[in-house]
Protein backbone atom coordinates (compact mmCIF):
# COMPACT_ATOMS: atom_id res chain seq x y z
CA UNK A 1 0.00 0.00 0.00
CA UNK A 2 1.22 2.81 -0.88
CA UNK A 3 0.91 6.50 1.64
CA UNK A 4 1.60 10.14 1.31
CA UNK A 5 2.13 12.50 4.51
CA UNK A 6 1.78 15.95 4.74
CA UNK A 7 1.77 17.11 8.09
CA UNK A 8 1.74 20.62 7.84
CA UNK A 9 -1.87 21.74 7.38
CA UNK A 10 -1.68 25.05 6.60
CA UNK A 11 1.44 27.53 6.54
CA UNK A 12 1.17 31.73 6.72
CA UNK A 13 4.15 33.56 5.96
CA UNK A 14 4.59 37.24 4.88
CA UNK A 15 5.67 38.04 1.41
CA UNK A 16 9.09 37.22 0.42
CA UNK A 17 10.08 34.76 3.69
CA UNK A 18 11.45 31.05 2.46
CA UNK A 19 9.20 28.25 3.31
CA UNK A 20 9.32 24.52 2.98
CA UNK A 21 6.59 21.80 2.47
CA UNK A 22 7.58 18.57 4.20
CA UNK A 23 6.25 15.13 2.10
CA UNK A 24 6.86 12.17 3.61
CA UNK A 25 5.91 8.73 1.32
CA UNK A 26 5.45 4.97 2.03
CA UNK A 27 5.93 2.56 -0.36
CA UNK A 28 6.98 -0.85 -0.83
CA UNK A 29 7.73 -0.31 -5.18
CA UNK A 30 11.22 0.00 -5.67
CA UNK A 31 10.23 1.65 -8.88
CA UNK A 32 7.96 4.97 -8.51
CA UNK A 33 7.35 8.28 -8.66
CA UNK A 34 6.89 11.50 -6.83
CA UNK A 35 5.25 14.84 -7.92
CA UNK A 36 3.89 18.19 -6.61
CA UNK A 37 1.02 19.47 -7.98
CA UNK A 38 -0.27 22.90 -6.84
CA UNK A 39 -4.42 23.61 -6.74
CA UNK A 40 -5.23 27.69 -6.72
CA UNK A 41 -8.80 28.78 -5.78
CA UNK A 42 -9.73 28.12 -9.15
CA UNK A 43 -10.04 24.01 -8.00
CA UNK A 44 -8.16 22.72 -10.98
CA UNK A 45 -4.29 20.95 -9.76
CA UNK A 46 -1.38 22.31 -11.79
CA UNK A 47 1.60 19.73 -12.32
CA UNK A 48 4.80 21.37 -10.54
CA UNK A 49 7.48 18.48 -10.82
CA UNK A 50 7.78 14.65 -11.09
CA UNK A 51 10.75 12.73 -9.70
CA UNK A 52 11.48 9.26 -10.44
CA UNK A 53 12.75 7.14 -7.29
CA UNK A 54 16.22 6.57 -9.06
CA UNK A 55 16.90 10.45 -9.45
CA UNK A 56 17.53 12.10 -6.06
CA UNK A 57 19.25 14.95 -7.42
CA UNK A 58 17.51 18.34 -5.79
CA UNK A 59 15.85 20.33 -8.33
CA UNK A 60 15.93 24.36 -8.97
CA UNK A 61 13.50 25.99 -11.27
CA UNK A 62 13.12 29.89 -10.20
CA UNK A 63 12.45 30.03 -7.33
CA UNK A 64 11.11 26.48 -6.38
CA UNK A 65 13.68 23.61 -5.13
CA UNK A 66 12.69 20.13 -4.50
CA UNK A 67 14.89 18.08 -1.60
CA UNK A 68 14.26 14.44 -2.65
CA UNK A 69 15.63 11.85 0.24
CA UNK A 70 15.56 8.18 -0.28
CA UNK A 71 17.00 7.88 3.09
CA UNK A 72 14.02 9.45 4.87
CA UNK A 73 11.62 8.73 2.23
CA UNK A 74 10.94 12.54 2.43
CA UNK A 75 10.30 14.90 -1.00
CA UNK A 76 9.96 18.32 0.11
CA UNK A 77 9.58 21.62 -1.46
CA UNK A 78 10.73 24.66 -0.98
CA UNK A 79 9.40 28.30 -2.35
CA UNK A 80 12.84 31.51 -2.11
CA UNK A 81 11.07 34.87 -1.64
CA UNK A 82 7.72 33.63 -1.43
CA UNK A 83 5.00 35.93 -3.18
CA UNK A 84 1.01 36.52 -2.45
CA UNK A 85 0.35 34.53 -5.77
CA UNK A 86 2.30 31.43 -4.57
CA UNK A 87 -1.01 31.16 -2.48
CA UNK A 88 -2.95 28.09 -2.58
CA UNK A 89 -3.06 24.51 -1.82
CA UNK A 90 0.07 22.23 -2.49
CA UNK A 91 -0.17 18.15 -3.14
CA UNK A 92 2.38 16.00 -3.09
CA UNK A 93 2.13 12.87 -4.86
CA UNK A 94 2.93 9.00 -5.66
CA UNK A 95 2.73 6.82 -7.94
CA UNK A 96 3.82 3.14 -9.24
CA UNK A 97 5.51 2.47 -12.31
CA UNK A 98 2.45 0.89 -14.07
CA UNK A 99 0.22 1.13 -16.95
CA UNK A 100 -1.91 2.79 -14.96
CA UNK A 101 -1.31 6.17 -14.01
CA UNK A 102 -2.89 6.57 -10.44
CA UNK A 103 -1.74 9.37 -8.35
CA UNK A 104 -2.13 9.00 -4.78
CA UNK A 105 -2.15 12.08 -3.00
CA UNK A 106 -1.53 13.66 0.44
CA UNK A 107 -3.52 15.64 2.43
CA UNK A 108 -2.39 18.74 1.62
CA UNK A 109 -0.69 22.09 2.68
CA UNK A 110 -2.75 25.41 2.48
CA UNK A 111 0.32 27.84 2.15
CA UNK A 112 -0.96 31.72 2.36
CA UNK A 113 1.39 34.21 1.78
CA UNK A 114 0.80 37.81 3.25
CA UNK A 115 1.82 41.21 1.83
CA UNK B 1 -4.55 24.12 -27.49
CA UNK B 2 -7.45 23.23 -25.21
CA UNK B 3 -7.48 22.10 -21.79
CA UNK B 4 -9.28 19.85 -19.88
CA UNK B 5 -12.92 21.32 -19.81
CA UNK B 6 -15.72 19.83 -17.46
CA UNK B 7 -19.68 20.42 -17.35
CA UNK B 8 -21.53 21.28 -14.81
CA UNK B 9 -19.13 23.42 -12.49
CA UNK B 10 -21.70 22.98 -9.75
CA UNK B 11 -24.73 20.81 -9.23
CA UNK B 12 -26.73 19.83 -6.45
CA UNK B 13 -29.06 16.35 -6.10
CA UNK B 14 -30.66 14.59 -2.93
CA UNK B 15 -29.72 11.15 -1.70
CA UNK B 16 -31.05 8.31 -4.18
CA UNK B 17 -30.05 10.66 -7.64
CA UNK B 18 -28.23 9.41 -10.01
CA UNK B 19 -25.51 12.33 -11.35
CA UNK B 20 -23.67 12.39 -14.50
CA UNK B 21 -20.45 14.78 -14.98
CA UNK B 22 -18.66 15.20 -18.47
CA UNK B 23 -15.05 16.06 -18.95
CA UNK B 24 -13.14 17.02 -22.86
CA UNK B 25 -9.98 16.09 -22.48
CA UNK B 26 -6.60 17.65 -23.40
CA UNK B 27 -6.14 17.84 -27.11
CA UNK B 28 -4.27 14.74 -28.08
CA UNK B 29 -4.55 12.82 -24.78
CA UNK B 30 -6.03 9.67 -25.23
CA UNK B 31 -6.11 8.79 -21.43
CA UNK B 32 -9.03 10.07 -19.03
CA UNK B 33 -9.11 9.75 -15.03
CA UNK B 34 -11.40 10.87 -12.00
CA UNK B 35 -10.30 11.63 -8.60
CA UNK B 36 -12.65 12.56 -5.69
CA UNK B 37 -11.67 15.11 -3.28
CA UNK B 38 -13.90 15.24 -0.54
CA UNK B 39 -13.19 19.23 1.26
CA UNK B 40 -9.86 19.49 3.03
CA UNK B 41 -8.82 16.39 1.51
CA UNK B 42 -6.36 15.28 -0.96
CA UNK B 43 -7.66 13.67 -4.70
CA UNK B 44 -8.74 9.86 -3.96
CA UNK B 45 -8.62 8.14 -7.70
CA UNK B 46 -12.38 6.45 -9.02
CA UNK B 47 -10.96 5.13 -12.09
CA UNK B 48 -9.00 5.79 -15.52
CA UNK B 49 -10.02 5.15 -19.07
CA UNK B 50 -8.00 4.28 -22.08
CA UNK B 51 -9.19 2.98 -25.92
CA UNK B 52 -12.69 3.00 -24.16
CA UNK B 53 -11.79 0.71 -21.50
CA UNK B 54 -11.57 1.15 -17.92
CA UNK B 55 -8.01 0.84 -17.34
CA UNK B 56 -7.78 0.53 -13.57
CA UNK B 57 -9.72 1.41 -10.63
CA UNK B 58 -9.71 2.78 -7.22
CA UNK B 59 -11.23 1.47 -4.25
CA UNK B 60 -14.66 3.22 -5.10
CA UNK B 61 -18.16 1.01 -5.01
CA UNK B 62 -19.78 -0.07 -8.51
CA UNK B 63 -22.18 2.45 -8.16
CA UNK B 64 -18.99 4.66 -9.33
CA UNK B 65 -19.06 4.15 -13.31
CA UNK B 66 -17.29 5.43 -16.26
CA UNK B 67 -17.48 6.07 -20.10
CA UNK B 68 -15.05 6.93 -22.34
CA UNK B 69 -16.14 7.89 -26.11
CA UNK B 70 -13.92 7.73 -29.55
CA UNK B 71 -13.02 11.29 -28.97
CA UNK B 72 -11.46 10.68 -25.97
CA UNK B 73 -13.97 12.86 -23.53
CA UNK B 74 -15.60 10.53 -20.88
CA UNK B 75 -18.14 10.59 -18.49
CA UNK B 76 -18.48 9.88 -14.40
CA UNK B 77 -21.92 8.33 -13.37
CA UNK B 78 -22.77 7.76 -9.86
CA UNK B 79 -25.76 5.77 -8.91
CA UNK B 80 -27.66 6.07 -5.44
CA UNK B 81 -26.31 9.38 -4.13
CA UNK B 82 -25.21 9.47 -0.60
CA UNK B 83 -24.19 12.05 1.51
CA UNK B 84 -20.59 10.95 1.51
CA UNK B 85 -20.85 11.38 -2.33
CA UNK B 86 -20.46 15.30 -2.31
CA UNK B 87 -17.08 16.06 -3.33
CA UNK B 88 -15.02 18.00 -6.17
CA UNK B 89 -14.90 15.77 -9.13
CA UNK B 90 -12.17 15.93 -11.08
CA UNK B 91 -11.29 14.78 -14.28
CA UNK B 92 -7.33 14.76 -15.73
CA UNK B 93 -6.27 13.57 -19.20
CA UNK B 94 -2.72 12.24 -20.02
CA UNK B 95 -1.08 10.39 -22.54
CA UNK B 96 -0.79 6.56 -21.99
CA UNK B 97 2.53 4.85 -20.73
CA UNK B 98 5.13 5.13 -22.88
CA UNK B 99 3.49 8.31 -24.94
CA UNK B 100 4.45 10.95 -22.32
CA UNK B 101 5.86 12.07 -19.03
CA UNK B 102 4.29 9.30 -16.44
CA UNK B 103 2.04 11.35 -13.58
CA UNK B 104 1.68 14.85 -15.50
CA UNK B 105 -1.67 15.08 -15.62
CA UNK B 106 -3.76 17.75 -17.08
CA UNK B 107 -6.76 18.79 -14.47
CA UNK B 108 -10.03 20.44 -15.20
CA UNK B 109 -11.26 22.55 -12.59
CA UNK B 110 -13.71 20.35 -11.69
CA UNK B 111 -17.39 19.81 -10.97
CA UNK B 112 -18.88 20.49 -7.01
CA UNK B 113 -21.47 17.84 -6.24
CA UNK B 114 -23.42 18.64 -3.28
CA UNK B 115 -25.43 15.82 -2.06
CA UNK B 116 -28.64 17.10 0.00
Amino acid sequence: AQKVTQAQTEISVVEKEDVTLDCVYETRDTTYYLFWYKQPPSGELVFLIRRNSFDEQNEISGRYSWNFQKSTSSFNFTITASQVVDSAVYFCALSQDTGRRALTFGSGTRLQVQP
Amino acid sequence: ETGVTQSPTHLIKTRGQQVTLRCSSQSGHNTVSWYQQALGQGPQFIFQYYREEENGRGNFPPRFSGLQFPNYSSELNVNALELDDSALYLCASSLAKGQGRHGELFFGEGSRLTVL
